[in-house]
């Protein structure tokens, strides 16, 4: 399996708090993804990277930030966290276009948040 | 807006029975199609995908999924389930643009019975 690591796993934090949700993967991935989750629900994509110094949007409209100033590293910041951001967040990467891992993304365990 | 649709929430079955989970999804192009597992307390992992070739793939542990693209289906099948596979099952499309984003369907979550 691909080696994409999430910290913390679980984090309970109160409102207004600023928080990072860290991201790091070793197998030198170009794309790296965040993606939300809501109990029973589909994973909506908040932020996607195509590399270094690239971040973009994605489809579900979300009050996090994010930063790609190393390949390997790819962390979610809320500088003000509410209720509405309780959730969890997966973090994936793209294995590329070559190779037995070819056009796959691979994913983080994730990072459950509550903000109370 | 491309979609997914995943049209079993909550499947229970008696090991060995059979499943099917079903999917669709809306686009008039070119896909790649995924199914995800997530067992309790793990993260997602690849079960199987199909990008081209012969409709019919195997995936680990024992399943498979057919792609029929006339119904824009991709159905994931396993025809003796084992309560191992207790879990929730993702099906997802990655509509080849430059993003290789992913678009997921909401999960069915099957328990598996001794």
């Amino acid at each position: 399996e691909a080696d994409i690591y999430q910290t913390p796993r679980y984090l309970v934090i109160g409102t207004g708090k600023k928080i990072t949700l860290e991201c790091s993967q070793t197998m030198g991935h170009d794309k790296m993804y965040w993606y939300q989750q809501d109990p029973g629900m589909e994973l909506h994509l908040i932020h996607y990277s195509y590399g270094v110094n690239s971040t973009e949007k994605g489809d579900l409209s979300s009050e996090s930030t994010v930063s790609r100033i190393r390949t390997e590293h790819f962390p979610l910041t809320l500088e003000s966290a509410r209720p509405s951001h309780t959730s969890q967040y997966l973090c994936a990467s793209h294995a590329g276009t070559s190779g037995i891992r070819a056009d796959t993304q691979y994913f983080g365990p994730g990072t459950r948040l509550t903000v109370l | 807006a491309q979609s997914v649709s995943q049209h079993n929430h909550h499947v229970i079955l008696s090991e060995a029975a059979s499943l099917e989970l079903g999917c669709n999804y809306s686009y008039g192009g070119t896909v790649n199609l995924f199914w995800y597992v997530q067992y309790p307390g793990q993260h997602l992992q690849l079960l199987l995908k199909y990008f081209s070739g012969d409709p019919l793939v195997k995936g680990i542990k024992g399943f498979e999924a057919e792609f029929i693209k006339s119904k824009f289906s991709f159905n994931l099948r396993k025809p003796s389930v084992q309560w191992s596979d207790t879990a929730e099952y993702f099906c997802a499309v990655n509509v080849r643009d430059n993003t290789d984003k992913l678009i997921f369907g909401t999960g069915t979550r099957l328990q598996v019975f001794p």
